[in-house]
């Protein structure tokens, strides 16, 4: 079994949809991390969770709303989507908040309509 | 403004040849840095780190070099190997191994049989 896993692989919503995202990591791990990667532009950290605490909100539009209900698990809740935020959506952790190296998911590439 | 950069978005290589991929930093807080690996449809997979106390660190054909005072990082790959063909990102933190990281837009590999 892979160490993070990101669910569903692809999404495609309307704008008025509410739809979720769900990683899960199986590394022990005790933070979390939400990256958003749209075409030409470098990873953007989201969100930050640490031993289920949100530590980081980087300034990140409220129609996105993360959920820590464990070290394990981590949901990015969508609802009011635009165009622009059709992106692919990475899951990451690591062992604590901030320390190196973060381990990724495989992504949910999440297309707006 | 981009605080980690890669301005070369491809790079082609020979089979056998030396990769040198090469990545620019202007925060000059930033003291540790990561090169991670993307094949398309997977997540980044970490690679290689250096901290800053350190102008060199090699883990079998890759080899991180790092220039502070030019702000200047690169990693080598020798041999290059047709299964390296893949995106690298460069990644930078501030506060040891322990900051959040900063990405830069990453340099597509290919290296031909």
């Amino acid at each position: 079994e892979t160490g993070v896993t990101q669910t569903p692989r692809h999404l495609v919503m309307g704008m008025t949809n509410k739809k979720s995202l769900k990683c899960e990591q199986h590394l022990g791990h005790n933070a979390m991390y939400w990256y958003k990667q749209s075409a030409k532009k470098p990873l953007e950290l989201m969100f930050v969770y640490n031993f289920k605490e949100q530590t980081e909100n980087n300034s990140v539009p409220s129609r996105f709303s993360p959920e820590c209900p464990n070290s394990s698990h981590l949901f990015l809740h969508l609802h009011t989507l635009q165009p622009e935020d059709s992106a692919l959506y990475l899951c990451a952790s690591s062992h604590r908040d901030g320390y190196q190296p973060q381990h990724f998911g495989d992504g949910t590439r999440l297309s707006i309509l | 403004d981009q605080q980690v950069k890669q301005n070369s978005p491809s790079l082609s290589v020979q089979e056998g040849r030396i990769s040198i991929l090469n990545c620019d930093y202007t925060n000059s807080m930033f003291d540790y840095f990561l090169w991670y690996k993307k094949y398309p449809a997977e997540g980044p997979t970490f690679l290689i780190s250096i901290s800053s106390i350190k102008d060199k660190n090699e883990d079998g054909r890759f080899t991180v070099f790092l220039n502070k005072s030019a702000k200047h990082l690169s990693l080598h790959i020798v041999p290059s190997q047709p299964g390296d063909s893949a995106v690298y990102f460069c990644a930078a933190s501030y506060g040891g191994s322990q900051g959040n990281l900063i990405f830069g837009k990453g340099t597509k590999l290919s290296v031909k049989p």
